[in-house]
């Protein structure tokens, strides 16, 4: 079993939809919770990280843990088509080594 | 804002040549890293850096060796590069405690 686990997609939306993104983990000692966008060819761009559990918002996102059923969240509102990108969620300990998903392909369209 | 570099946004070398890849970045991280990301694989470690000088084997370390002289500043080695070396390398480097990691944009190689 991967330590984070994520669908890969892909996810088609219309342009507006509110994006659920998921991912479970099994290592209990995860305390930081990482969300990044990649763009196809380009490296990834860290979206937005969470201290335990809780949720928090920048903008049009919303990053969600649930440390009690280990569910890891990103909710994009309003969705745009330069939304379309991959998503990966990460995790670490507070060590050297993070985990990451495979990442989430989505599209949205105009 | 940090900001990691990569030498070359595109590399084609030849199986058996000896390959460099740069990796810099301007937040006086002490972490650097350095993945390769392939179709269905995802991300996967090939080795980390905590201080200069200062190297661990990650998931896939074979073929591969690094180097670490200044503290801004990560090499990738390809000893003798092979066609199944052909990938996307990306650096990052990362700050305690949270260890948040930060990318570049990534070197596509292909070996020929």
């Amino acid at each position: 079993q991967k330590e984070v686990e994520q669908d890969p997609g892909p996810l088609s939306v219309p342009e507006g939809a509110i994006v659920s993104l998921n991912c479970t983990y099994s290592n209990s000692a995860f305390q930081y919770f990482m969300w990044y966008r990649q763009y196809s060819r380009k490296g990834p761009e860290l979206l937005m990280y969470t201290y335990s559990s809780g949720n928090k918002e920048d903008g049009r996102f919303t990053a969600q843990v649930d440390k009690s059923s280990k569910y890891i969240s990103l909710f994009i509102r309003d969705s745009q088509p330069s939304d379309s990108a991959t998503y990966l969620c990460a995790s670490n300990t507070g060590g050297f080594k993070t985990i990451f998903g495979a990442g989430t392909r989505l599209f949205v369209k105009a | 804002d940090v900001k990691v570099t990569q030498s070359s946004r595109y590399l084609v070398k030849r199986t058996g040549e000896k390959v460099f890849l740069e990796c810099v970045q301007d937040m006086d991280h002490e972490n650097m890293f350095w993945y390769r990301q392939d179709p269905g694989l995802g991300l996967r470690l090939i080795y980390f850096s905590y201080d200069v000088k200062m190297k661990e084997k990650g998931d896939i370390p074979e073929g591969y060796s690094v180097s670490r002289e200044k503290k801004e500043r990560f090499s990738l080695i390809l000893e003798s590069a092979s066609t199944n070396q052909t990938s996307m390398y990306l650096c990052a480097s990362s700050q305690p405690p949270q260890e948040t990691q930060y990318f570049g944009p990534g070197t596509r190689l292909l070996v020929l």
